[in-house]
């Protein structure tokens, strides 16, 4: 199975802050890399698709990159609705594999 | 619209079963690979099994071998996941869900809640 690291676990952060969340593979993905957000007691939210796709309705202050192995999520400018949990999956191959979450936390 | 709609959760005994479901609707089921993925109070995602188009290829994370069985209904549309011999362990949050022209769609999910 290819395992993901996703770093750091928890991020403390303002509003208007850049943060970047980082995810590395065990092995190349090729791309196939998505990113959620998860609100507490909500399923997780797809936030972007295919390493850099940004979903129907997200803003655009989230953006995402990379290849091979190693890849970011990048809030430009943090909102008050954005401190929450963040995952990252690849669906690469099966068993489809996530990160262990990212929370940002308001500093 | 993409729809999928999980049902079946509740609360089960330890050793007892539950059958989850999964009405997929507003896209070509038949074309696509679906999996469960659960997640338990407070923790991250595991994608606990997938079964593939013909339902001839299926996976499943080790610690539900031989206890879950997914399976699939292309004339329905509905994705299915047997529970048996249920443990505590088992209990989470469970979601259907696939990835079309490689984007990820997802159910709003079925609670499953092993206690005594």
């Amino acid at each position: 199975d290819i395992q993901m690291t996703q770093s750091p676990s928890t991020l403390s952060a303002s509003v208007g802050d850049r943060v970047t969340i980082t995810c590395r593979a065990s092995q190349s993905i090729s791309g196939w890399l998505a990113w959620y957000e998860q609100k507490p007691g909500k399923a997780p939210k797809p936030l972007i698709y295919e390493t850099s796709n940004l979903e129907s309705g997200v803003p655009s202050r989230f953006s995402g990159s990379g290849s091979g192995t190693e890849f970011t999520l990048t809030i430009s400018s943090l909102q008050p609705d954005d401190f929450t949990t963040y995952y990252c999956q690849q669906y690469n191959s099966y068993p489809w594999t996530f990160g262990q979450g990212t929370k940002v936390e308001i500093k | 619209e993409v729809h999928l709609l999980e049902s079946g959760g509740g609360l089960v005994h330890p050793g007892g079963s539950l059958r989850l479901s999964c009405a997929a609707s507003g896209f070509t089921f038949t074309s696509y690979t679906v999996s469960w993925v659960r997640q338990a109070p407070g923790k991250g995602l595991e994608c606990v099994s997938s079964v593939s188009v013909s339902g001839d290829n299926r996976y499943y994370v080790d610690s539900v071998k031989g206890r879950f069985i997914i399976s699939r209904d292309n004339s329905k549309n509905m994705l299915y996941l047997q529970m048996n011999s249920l443990r505590a362990e088992d209990t989470a949050i469970y979601f259907c869900a696939t990835i079309m022209s490689a984007r990820p769609c997802w159910g709003q999910g079925t609670l499953v809640t092993v206690s005594s």
